[in-house]
């Protein structure tokens, strides 16, 4: 089975403040790692993904995260928060070693950048 | 089209009617997904396509929900008899074949069964 945890509701920074919001996973094989982001009333937009290689991943938007596979994380980063990056954001999981194609979501996190 | 197109946008059902909605995937995306969103959740996923054929269906909820895409492009998910708690932002998505491909989301149809 696959899980993703997102264990925290909301996050909260001051616009130019850097911000993480946090992601842990569970997968019997290795994980291929997702973040997405929804607006109000949107879809759900791909921010970046993890599939092998540098532990790093730079995405849309000037988002970036780190896989770390010891700590079973996938943490989404941002060195200055705007105002504008107030949303919901969305981890996703799927793993490698089973056959189907579906991700599985976290509950998500709502984060709120102020002014 | 450029995205993933869903009509309609809202639909507001009277319990007991059957709704269909419609996904047009991305030009040339062989795999094709539905998920259920229920307010202040997380997407769930319903159901696969690659092509026309349906490899997974493990997530729909019951047997009132179907979902099908005959000529492996456009495709319907069909729910009987509405209930209140089918009442959800159903999001299509799809991408190439393959899993480490991304999958790129609809902007969704929001049920609210009355």
């Amino acid at each position: 089975a696959q899980s993703v945890a997102q264990p925290e509701d909301q996050v909260n920074v001051a616009e130019g403040n850097p911000l993480t919001v946090k992601c842990t996973y569970s997968v019997s094989g290795n994980p291929y790692l997702f973040w997405y982001v929804q607006y109000p009333n949107r879809g759900l937009q791909f921010l970046l993904k993890y599939i092998t290689g540098d532990n790093l991943v730079k995405g849309s938007y000037g988002f970036e995260a780190e896989f770390n596979k010891s700590q079973t994380s996938f943490h989404l980063k941002k060195p200055s928060a705007l105002v504008s990056d107030s949303a919901l954001y969305f981890c996703a999981v799927r793993d490698m070693s089973n056959s189907g194609y579906a991700l599985n979501f976290g509950k998500g996190t709502s984060l709120l950048v102020t002014p | 089209g450029a995205g993933v197109s869903q009509s309609p946008r809202y639909k507001v059902a009277k319990r007991g009617q059957d709704v269909a909605l419609r996904c047009d995937p991305i030009s040339g995306h062989v795999s094709l997904f539905w998920y259920q969103q229920a307010l202040g959740q997380g997407p769930e996923f319903l159901t696969y396509f690659q092509n026309e054929a349906q490899l997974d269906k493990s997530g729909l909820p019951s047997d009132r929900f179907f979902a099908e895409r005959p000529e492996g492009s456009v495709s319907t998910l069909k729910i009987q008899r509405t209930q209140q708690e089918d009442s959800a932002v159903y999001l299509c998505a799809s991408s190439h074949r393959g899993s480490g491909n991304t999958i790129y989301f609809g902007e969704g149809s929001w049920l609210t069964v009355v």
